[in-house]
């Protein structure tokens, strides 16, 4: 069974501190999918980035990067100078590899607050 | 530029009460799926349509029906609402061709039982 699992619940840090967000994953696929979604307080889940297990090039998208380590089976996103605006609940998911479509297995979640 | 819709955003039911949370995205999706949210537990899907005409039974679909009424459309229908059915619910939707699509998300139902 697939699992994945963002053992920190709760991040606090002061405005422009680096912090990185945890998600390990459990899966018997050789083939299977990564994604980070970010919850703002206004409640919709915005798509922030998505890894397919072939693929363990580390990615840079401004402020976030996110490392793929297969051999640890960890896919942790860091957000460089961090903002106030980032403050959201951040969730690790991961796809199943059988079937048609997409089902996302999701971690907890991590709460993020940066603080002015 | 809608996306995935999804009304209400936000409803109020007695213990016993049915309704019915309505979905439907713009982007020519194949697939839909029902998701719930509750503190601490991250989402966990409901159920799902892998293509139009088709339904299946995610991690939690005791006390929920789903209907695909077409390629666009996904509603879920709660038949007698319990209070443990209180929680943020999220319609979302992907491209079909394979696993590892990405998903989009609706902007979330609360619903209330008590």
């Amino acid at each position: 069974a697939q699992k994945v699992t963002q053992a920190q619940t709760e991040i606090s840090v002061v405005e422009k501190e680096d912090v990185t967000l945890d998600c390990v994953y459990e899966t018997r696929d050789t083939t299977y999918y990564l994604f980070w979604y970010k919850q703002p307080p206004s409640g919709e889940l915005v798509f922030l980035i998505r890894r397919n297990s072939f693929d363990e090039q580390n990615e840079i998208s401004g402020r976030y990067s996110w490392n793929f380590q297969k051999s640890t089976s960890s896919f942790n996103f860091t957000i460089t100078a961090s903002q106030v605006v980032d403050s959201a609940v951040y969730f690790c998911a991961l796809s199943e590899a059988s079937g048609a479509n997409s089902k996302l297995t999701f971690g907890k979640g991590i709460t993020l607050s940066v603080r002015p | 530029n809608a996306g995935v819709t999804q009304t209400p955003k936000f409803q109020v039911l007695k213990t016993g009460q049915s309704m019915t949370l309505q979905c439907a995205q713009d982007m020519n999706h194949n697939s839909m799926y029902w998701y719930r949210q509750d503190p601490g537990m991250g989402l966990r899907l409901i159920y799902y349509s892998a293509s139009e005409g088709t339904t299946d039974k995610g991690e939690v679909p005791n006390g929920y029906n789903v209907s695909r009424l077409n390629k666009r459309e996904f509603s879920l229908r709660l038949e007698s609402a319990a209070p443990s059915q209180t929680s943020v619910y999220f319609c979302a939707s992907s491209e079909a061709g394979g696993h590892g699509n990405t998903i989009y998300f609706g902007e979330g139902s609360w619903l209330t039982v008590v």
